[in-house]
């Protein structure tokens, strides 16, 4: 069965600083990988997918993610943080062997230092 | 765009009743899922459908049934709702795989149990 870990419930950094969210999963066929973001009273977006093309996945608002097969991750990064980035994070994965079943991470909340 | 309606934005049900939250979603999408969203706790998956009448069981099923009579249709159900199933609601569609497997979630129903 697959899993998501997400490491630190809450991540702080100032203004400007480089943004790390990361995301460790747990599948034992290749998966499909997602960052979703949701603001305050809002629902889910995606921000970007990582479907077997290029490992380096860009998304929107200058967000990214690598796929690492070798260490089982998928952290999602940021150059340089805005104070319109807080928000919470979420990392999941999907499997074709489960039928597309999409689980989750426990979230992590991202708050930015003016 | 893709529409995941949910058919009410809040609720508010006493202890026993039998609690009917609806979702419909508009891009012909195999997929369907319902999730509860609990603070520290992340998206948990209650239950998913990935065709007509089919349903699998989640991480979090117990309380809970489902029904998917139409594809575009899948209702979550409360049998006796209680105080612990207080939660925000989401749900969400996919494809199954492909080039675009990722699900987009409506807006949410937050039900309170009294």
């Amino acid at each position: 069965a697959q899993s998501v870990t997400q490491l630190g419930s809450h991540v702080s950094v100032s203004e400007g600083a480089l943004v790390l969210l990361r995301c460790n999963y747990s599948s034992s066929v290749p998966p499909y990988l997602f960052w979703y973001v949701q603001y305050p009273n809002q629902g889910l977006q995606l921000l970007l997918k990582y479907t077997s093309a290029a490992t380096l996945v860009k998304g929107i608002n200058g967000f990214e993610a690598e796929f690492k097969k070798s260490e089982t991750s998928f952290h999602l990064t940021k150059p340089s943080a805005h104070m319109s980035d807080a928000a919470e994070y979420f990392c999941a994965v999907s499997v074709m062997d489960s039928s597309y079943k999409l689980i989750f991470g426990s979230g992590t909340r991202l708050l930015v230092r003016p | 765009d893709v529409k995941v309606t949910q058919s009410s934005r809040y609720l508010v049900k006493r202890t026993g009743e039998k609690v009917f939250l609806e979702c419909v979603q508009d891009m012909d999408h195999e997929n369907m899922f319902w999730y509860r969203q609990d603070p520290g706790l992340g998206l948990r998956l209650i239950y998913f459908s990935y065709d007509v009448k089919m349903k699998e069981k989640g991480d979090i099923p117990e309380g809970y049934s489902v029904s998917r009579e139409k594809k575009e249709r899948f209702s979550l159900i409360l049998e006796s709702a209680s105080t612990n199933q207080t939660s925000m609601y989401l749900c969400a569609s996919s494809l199954l795989g492909g080039a675009n497997p990722e699900a987009f979630f409506g807006q949410g129903t937050r039900l309170t149990v009294v």
